[in-house]
């Protein structure tokens, strides 16, 4: 268990109004991933963070922004939320390994479904 | 952009039957990760693979990587219901923003 959580976890809202996605991890990684998965598109980055107030943008970072305000809180807003949107959201950590170094893993929470109408 | 080719993207089998998975890139990566997702979840980590030419078991999950780590393969033997679920291999090239290439996923039924 990575102890990372996601809320809300289901969401309904209609287009043109604001969403806020929170991911919340309890053991100070400092990496930490957006992303977006839809059928046949398996999972696609919307922005990352590298630390608080770091972040940077994805393959998919069109009509959403991050902030990064505190080192366990990453938050995906959808400033006009649009129905292309619909998704599902997941959020990840990517731990430092024993010693420093990475391979790149990463662990996942338990993700939002979210429908706009 | 790094491409990330999983094949098949479905596939249904009866118990006991064994199956591979393939993801293949014209991409070199330096390592390669393959997750197990089930519905409504979040994706899990099954395996790292970092050198080309490795082979890690997991129980009845035999993974490889290519000699020029550029591809993967997953064999699962005398598959199990339990296996079934989205099987997602994921490619790292490195780099300080340490982002992960998803392909599009496998979808395994095992039928009883």
């Amino acid at each position: 268990d990575a102890g990372i959580t996601q809320s809300p976890r289901h969401k309904v809202t209609e287009t043109g109004t604001p969403v806020t996605l929170r991911c919340h991890q309890t053991e100070n990684h400092r990496y930490m991933y957006w992303y977006r998965q839809d059928p046949g598109h398996g999972l696609r980055l919307i922005h990352y963070s590298y630390g608080v107030k770091d972040t940077d943008k994805g393959e998919v970072s069109d009509g959403y922004s991050v902030s990064r305000s505190k080192t366990e809180d990453f938050l995906l807003t959808l400033e006009s939320a649009t129905s292309s949107q619909t998704s599902v959201y997941f959020c990840a950590i990517s731990p430092l390994r024993p010693g420093g170094g990475s391979y790149n893993e990463q662990f996942f929470g338990p993700g939002t479904r979210l429908t706009v109408l | 952009t790094q491409l990330l080719e999983q094949s098949p993207q479905f596939l249904s089998i009866q118990e006991g039957e064994n199956l591979t998975v393939y993801c293949n890139s014209s991409s070199v990566f330096s390592s390669l990760q393959w997750y197990r997702q089930e519905p409504g979840e979040g994706p899990v980590l099954l395996v790292t693979v970092v050198t080309g030419g490795e082979v890690k078991k997991l129980k009845r999950l035999t993974f490889q990587f290519g000699d020029a780590r550029k591809d993967s393969s997953l064999h699962i033997t005398a598959a199990q219901p339990g296996d079934t679920g989205l099987y997602l291999c994921a490619g790292a090239t490195g780099g300080s923003a340490r982002q992960l290439t998803f392909g599009s996923g496998t979808q395994l039924t095992v039928l009883p």
